[in-house]
């Protein structure tokens, strides 16, 4: 089934680091959305870019879309112990539904 | 406040029972969605709802059942048909045409075990 793979699928930093992901999708979307997933927990949702928009910001959070690689990418900047989750993209084809990937593990060491 | 309901948290199933997880929400969505969670395979949906009296199969219906006779409630029965039901299930909700794209609503999700 279509839907979005992240890349890497764990990541582990220091607290005040960098967090980069990368999502890759396989063919023209709506929009693609970010989820994050604390432990036994739901998702909550982040951001959604849509397919005209490039970059967008929320916070410590930028997201970048490029649709001519298919390709997305997740920046949580100044990590603290609290972003450690997993990290989930999503992508709207227009079906009414979205289809999730597998998951980044982040993980923040204080 | 508002938000999504899911009931019970945890719950076990013996071999051959149907069961059936609860799903309520007061945000006045539109749309709703089961998904299963497994270990290292992401979110995987099961059933959708985009109106009342409406629903669609996801992509692994099988061995399940939903329904939607209130805006609201969304429950899911997990039949026993569905040869390996053991999963982390999570119900969504989500509103605004498409033009106007909205993220979803998760609830906390319920645990099911088979013993």
């Amino acid at each position: 089934s279509q839907q979005g793979e992240e890349d890497p699928q764990a990541l582990s930093i220091q607290e005040g680091e960098n967090a980069t992901m990368n999502c890759s999708y396989k063919t023209s979307i709506n929009n693609l959305q970010w989820y994050r997933q604390n432990s036994g927990r739901g998702l909550v949702h982040l951001i959604l870019i849509r397919s005209n928009e490039r970059e967008k910001h929320s916070g410590r959070l930028r997201v970048t879309l490029d649709t001519s690689k298919k390709s997305s990418s997740l920046l949580i900047t100044a990590s603290r112990a609290a972003d450690t989750a997993s990290y989930f993209c999503a992508t709207d084809y227009g079906n009414n539904r979205l289809a999730f990937g597998k998951g980044n593990q982040v993980v923040v060491i204080p | 406040d508002g938000g999504i309901t899911q009931s019970p948290k945890y719950l076990f199933r013996k071999e051959g029972q149907n069961v059936t997880l609860s799903c309520e929400q007061n945000l006045n969505h539109d749309a709703m969605y089961w998904y299963r969670q497994d270990p290292g395979q992401g979110l995987r949906l099961i059933y959708y709802s985009q109106i009342v009296n409406d629903f669609q199969k996801g992509d692994i219906a099988e061995g399940y059942s939903v329904s939607r006779e209130k805006k609201e409630s969304f429950p899911l029965t997990v039949t026993s048909a569905q040869k390996n039901p053991t999963a982390f299930y999570l119900c969504a909700s989500s509103m605004g045409p498409r033009d106007r794209p909205y993220g979803y609503t998760f609830g906390s999700g319920t645990r099911l075990t088979v013993v």
